[in-house]
């Protein structure tokens, strides 16, 4: 199993730039969740899928993030415009139906400069 | 209001000290509580869940217990291996998420 993947690994933008994250869960999967990572704020929770559906979004900063899952092997997160505020590492994590452990992927760690 | 505390918040140990990390948590039901560790650089990785009171789990030198209001993790005899930030986390009765705490950084000396 390869786990789950993301890309790209590493990420360099300016301000006001476009970005968007990639994230393929493991397969059979049915849960699929993006997380940002700061020091400051330590590990939280932006959205999360279930079966493609958007579920909980409550932690999405603010209207400038989206996320999409258009099938079962793919979702993306979306930052558009990007602000320097927004600099951290995104994780993408899966979860098995009926499982309560989330597996998570490498992150992608943004610079916004 | 659901919430987890991590203490301490870093921990520096010789090698073959063994050691317990703390996770106290307040929620109104608890469906699982977790354990994972991150390696600097990388995602966090699942090490065990815990889901009453009373309940204990190994692997390898590591073993995670659960009370109503905490969870430990002992750690006997750690190795240099062992370093890395470990993370607690709870999925409250009420909630369709997981709260994380800000983790234990630990470190272990040669």
């Amino acid at each position: 199993d390869a786990g789950v993947i993301q890309s790209p690994r590493h990420e360099v933008t300016e301000m006001g730039q476009e970005v968007t994250l990639r994230c393929k869960p493991i397969s059979g999967h049915n849960s699929l969740f993006w997380y940002r990572q700061t020091m400051m704020r330590g590990l939280e929770l932006l959205i999360y899928f279930n079966n493609n559906v958007p579920i909980d979004d409550s932690g999405m900063p603010e209207d400038r993030f989206s996320a999409k899952m258009p099938n079962a092997s793919f979702s993306t997160l979306k930052i558009q415009p990007s602000e320097p505020r927004d600099s951290a590492v995104y994780f993408c994590a899966s979860r098995g139906q009926g499982a309560n452990e989330q597996f998570f992927g490498p992150g992608t760690r943004l610079t916004v400069l | 209001e659901d919430q987890v505390t991590q203490s301490p918040e870093a921990l520096r140990l010789q090698e073959g000290e063994s050691s317990s990390l703390n996770c106290s948590y307040t929620v109104s039901g608890l469906r699982g509580l977790f354990w994972y560790r991150q390696d600097p650089g990388k995602g966090p990785e699942f090490l065990f869940t815990l889901y009453s009171a009373g309940e204990e789990k190994e692997k390898e030198r590591l073993k995670a217990t659960l009370t109503k209001k905490e969870s430990f993790l002992h750690i006997t005899a750690p190795k240099p291996e062992d370093s890395a930030t470990y993370l607690c986390a709870v999925h409250p009765s009420s909630a369709s998420k997981i709260i994380f705490g800000s983790g234990t950084r630990l470190s272990i000396r040669p």
